[in-house]
């Protein structure tokens, strides 16, 4: 079972550059989010999807794009990247929204 | 506006004594309350939630979490921790959207 599957899961990128933080899930999952976690900020939501070809803001979603193609996979993009988006982000995925969430392992981005 | 409190960045406690993990919500409506466990290194793992009912829930590991509605709390309990509890423990509330707390990092010590 390889539930939820996040790449990279370290990248390091330059200011204003853009790159695709990959998330897939094999569970037939509805429900997918992406978050991001800051020391002493918990997790907050960036974007989320309640199936496929719907995609929809969180809380912090400046600077963030995603789109659902297919039930199995919810790429993040960022678009020009920002030393305020050094993060860890975590994908996640559920049968519907208030259902139990499986996490991914984390993908830790650096900008510079 | 919608918000989630752990008042405690940290709880200290003996192996083989309770423990508590507090949580304080601030949200309009019925929402559904979880408790989420994160290993270093690793992405959060499910232990309970609260939907209705009983106010006391049982999840994985021998958690517990009690309800409080008068208090908008959420608690996280344990009768006996293990050296193997240690890790970050966040609580989390849905209506519209998932809002997480900031996280208690747990110290269970020998």
């Amino acid at each position: 079972n390889a539930g939820v599957t996040q790449t990279p899961k370290f990248q390091v990128l330059k200011t204003g550059q853009s790159m695709t933080l990959q998330c897939a899930q094999d569970m037939n999952h509805e429900y997918m989010s992406w978050y991001r976690q800051d020391p002493g900020m918990g997790l907050r939501l960036i974007h989320y999807s309640v199936g496929a070809g719907i995609t929809d803001q969180g809380e912090v979603p400046n600077g963030y794009n995603v789109s659902r193609s297919t039930t199995e996979d919810f790429p993040l993009r960022l678009l020009s990247a920002a030393p305020s988006q050094t993060s860890v982000y975590f994908c996640a995925s559920s049968y519907f929204r208030d259902a139990e969430a499986f996490f991914g392992q984390g993908t830790r981005l650096t900008v510079v | 506006a919608q918000s989630v409190a752990q008042p405690e960045d940290q709880v200290n406690v003996a192996e083989g004594n309770p423990l508590t993990v507090k949580c304080t919500y601030s949200v309009s409506g019925n929402p559904y309350l979880f408790w989420y466990v994160q290993y270093p290194n690793r992405g959060l793992q499910f232990l309970l939630k609260y939907i209705t009912g009983d106010n006391l829930v049982k999840g994985s590991y021998g958690f517990e979490a009690e309800f409080n509605k008068s208090q908008t709390s959420f608690h996280l309990k344990k009768p006996s921790a293990l050296v193997s509890d240690s890790a970050l423990y966040f609580c989390a509330v849905t209506l519209s959207k998932f809002y997480f707390g900031s996280g208690t990092k747990l110290n269970v010590k020998p």
